[in-house]
């Protein structure tokens, strides 16, 4: 079956510091990729995708390329802010039987320090 | 515009006890979903709905029932609490693309904390 697996929290930076958070996964067929982003006390919301290998999402200044050869997502960006405190989930899709079902990690949370 | 809302937003229930939690969305959305997130085990889903009147099992649907009367509204409901449906659960809803890429956004609600004792 379906599987994602990403790297371990909490992980702690300092305001303008590069971020990487690791996923993998394990799917049949070529789904489709997301990162989530979960803010304290609120829903998960969308933060980029890629549908396709070699696609990159971005947005907000995260980016992440889906990379089939080495079935990975990694979620970057180039100088993190307080305000990217959250926690993070990588996500793939099962469109099998309808609908845009999401397999989830298990969520890193990040904590961004002035 | 409210998005994805669930009611209510904490509970605490006795074992054996039954319950309803009802997720509303005002977007017109053909497909919603039920997940329980759990510490260490990201979210996980429990049952979905690709249009009024139908409902298909997730990955953990078991202790757990749903029904899609309304476009609109999607319930899960708990016949028989137990401790291990101790959980945060999320609602979301996304829409049908009408054949173009059908990746479309899940957008979630704000969760049910529900603790079973």
């Amino acid at each position: 079956g379906n599987s994602v697996t990403q790297m371990e929290g909490p992980v702690t930076l300092s305001e303008e510091a590069f971020l990487t958070i690791n996923c993998t996964y394990t799917a049949t067929g070529y789904p489709s990729l997301f990162w989530y982003v979960q803010y304290p006390g609120e829903g998960l919301q969308l933060l980029l995708k890629a549908t396709k290998a070699d696609d990159k999402g971005s947005n907000k200044g995260f980016e992440a390329t889906y990379r089939k050869e080495t079935t990975s997502f990694h979620l970057e960006k180039g100088s993190v802010q307080v305000s990217d405190s959250a926690v993070y989930f990588c996500a793939l899709s099962d469109l099998r039987g309808g609908g845009n079902k999401l397999t989830f990690g298990t969520g890193t949370q990040l904590k961004v320090e002035l | 515009n409210a998005g994805v809302t669930q009611t209510p937003k904490f509970r605490v229930l006795k074992t054996g006890q039954s319950m309803t939690l009802l997720c509303a969305q005002d977007m017109n959305h053909e497909y919603m979903y039920w997940y329980r997130q759990d510490p260490g085990m990201g979210l996980r889903l429990i049952h979905y709905s690709v249009g009024e009147g139908t409902t298909a099992k997730g990955e953990v649907p078991d202790g757990y029932n749903v029904s899609r009367l309304k476009k609109q509204n999607f319930l899960l409901g708990l016949e028989s609490a137990a401790p291990s449906q101790t959980s945060v659960y999320f609602c979301a809803s996304s829409y049908s693309s009408g054949g173009g890429d059908m990746n479309t956004e899940a957008f979630f609600g704000q969760g049910t904390r529900l603790t079973v004792v």
